[in-house]
């Protein structure tokens, strides 16, 4: 696996509290991702990064910010939990001239995950 | 934006037997289509992707074909074994910009389960 850490791995929390999910790389990729994932709906796109500082949008972001300091972390936050975000969420990194695996340039590699509960 | 459409939501193969996902996408700019493969508990994985130059890639016992006039794509497992059994998902990376190069946009899955 490419070098992709989630912390926690689990959390559970309570409505109306903030929550901190960081997303850690090695890989010195330039992009990276949030996706949540929930039955039926497969993979959705939260935010994602292309760069330090460059942020943008997908298409769930709704309750969602992110924050970009350095390369090798990426950190989605919910300012106030609700429980419909109660879900996996999965961090991606990519980059067209890295590729730990030497596969072709569009792959995304995955973390392994943090599963949130908010009651 | 790009929507991409994924078929059957569940799929159950006696081991042998070949398996067929199908997806279906909306922007006809798209032009990159991975398949993910997710076994109970772990992370998406890459398997195979197709570019739009190409009709059809083939991997071992696993294949993707391309259908650019229709907007479709299918994945085909063939000579299926218990490992097999995961949940699968397609994608298509949309239009992009050079903000937006790798983003992609995921169908919903298929579980597929494989009975020895």
């Amino acid at each position: 696996d490419a070098g992709i850490t989630q912390s926690p791995r689990h959390k559970v929390t309570e409505t109306g509290t903030p929550v901190t999910l960081r997303c850690h790389q090695t890989e010195n990729h330039r992009y990276m991702y949030w996706y949540r994932q929930d039955p039926g709906h497969g993979l959705r796109l939260i935010h994602y990064s292309y760069g330090v500082k460059d942020t943008d949008k997908g298409e769930v972001s709704d309750g969602y910010s992110v924050s970009r300091s350095k390369t090798e972390d990426f950190l989605l936050t919910l300012e106030s939990a609700t429980s419909s975000q109660t879900s996996v969420y999965f961090c991606a990194i990519s980059d067209w001239e890295k590729n730990p695996s030497g596969s072709p340039d569009h792959e995304q590699f995955f973390g392994p995950g943090t599963r949130l509960t908010v009651l | 934006g790009e929507n991409v459409e994924q078929h059957p939501s569940t799929l159950s193969v006696q081991e042998g037997d070949s398996a067929v996902i199908k997806c279906t996408y909306s922007d006809s700019a798209s032009n990159y289509f991975p398949w993910y493969k997710q076994e109970l508990g772990k992370r998406p994985q890459l398997i195979i992707d197709i570019r739009s130059n190409v009709g059809e890639k083939k991997d071992q016992r696993i294949a993707v074909t391309l259908n650019k006039t229709a907007k479709h794509f299918s994945l085909h497992i063939t000579e299926t074994q218990p490992e097999d059994s995961a949940v699968y998902f397609c994608a298509a990376r949309p239009r992009k910009t050079t903000d937006s190069w790798g983003k992609l946009q995921f169908g919903a899955g298929t579980q597929v389960v494989v009975t020895p």
